[in-house]
């Protein structure tokens, strides 16, 4: 099985521009989660997602931020008009749902970005 | 306020010797726990999950949950050069989902 895939890997951005990462989860997983990490800290958790649903986005900024999970096609998370705080490392990570192992999360290499 | 809370590291052992990562946590009902490695640069890799009392083995790892307590521990036998990373311990409280992830305990294995 392919993991989970993140893209792009490295992302620059001007101050005021919009951020567009994406996630595809490891196949056969449901639940999708978005986590940032600011240089030398812990991993925050933003948001927590299933097929065209929010389940918990308690971690997620107010402001700027939007996360969503199509039927089709990779999870997205957005940031729009980016700032500098926001440069960081964005990871999400997949579990498979209901049954064994159903909260192991995998998590994929991650999207670096940066706002100049 | 949910928290769990790692001894700060940086932790230095010799290679060969066994290695102690301890981790505790804020919510008496929590169920679920976990341990990652990071390396720098890298995105974590789930070394265990544990959800009963007592102990968990794979291969060098070892995973030791005390609910009572409120501690998770892993222990590195045989610690080599290639396992200094960072450990992350993860707690789902409740009956949630998301995890909550301590701050991380940076082990260096010196040879």
């Amino acid at each position: 099985n392919a993991g989970v895939m993140q893209n792009p890997r490295h992302l620059v951005r001007r101050r005021g521009q919009e951020a567009r990462l994406r996630c595809s989860p490891m196949k056969g997983h449901s639940h999708v989660y978005w986590y940032r990490q600011l240089p030398e800290e812990g991993l925050k958790f933003m948001v927590y997602l299933q097929k065209e649903n929010i389940i918990d986005e308690s971690g997620m900024p107010k402001e700027r931020f939007s996360a969503e999970f199509p039927k089709e096609g990779p999870s997205i998370l957005r940031i729009q008009q980016v700032v500098r705080g926001d440069s960081a490392a964005y990871f999400c990570a997949s579990s498979p749902g209901p049954g064994q192992g159903a909260h192991e999360q995998y998590f994929g290499p991650g999207t670096r970005l940066t706002v100049t | 306020q949910k928290e769990v809370e790692q001894n700060s590291g940086p932790l230095s052992v010799p290679e060969g010797a066994i290695a102690s990562l301890n981790c505790t946590y804020s919510d008496r009902g929590s169920q679920s726990f976990f341990w990652y490695r990071q390396y720098s640069g890298k995105s974590p890799e789930l070394i265990m999950s544990i959800y009963s009392n007592g102990d968990k083995e794979d291969g060098r790892f070892t995973a030791q949950l005390n609910k009572a307590s409120q501690y998770v521990s892993l222990l590195i036998r045989d610690s080599q050069p290639s396992d200094s990373a960072t450990y992350l311990c993860a707690v789902i409280f409740d009956y949630g989902q998301n995890f909550v992830f301590g701050p991380g305990t940076r082990l260096s294995v010196l040879p």
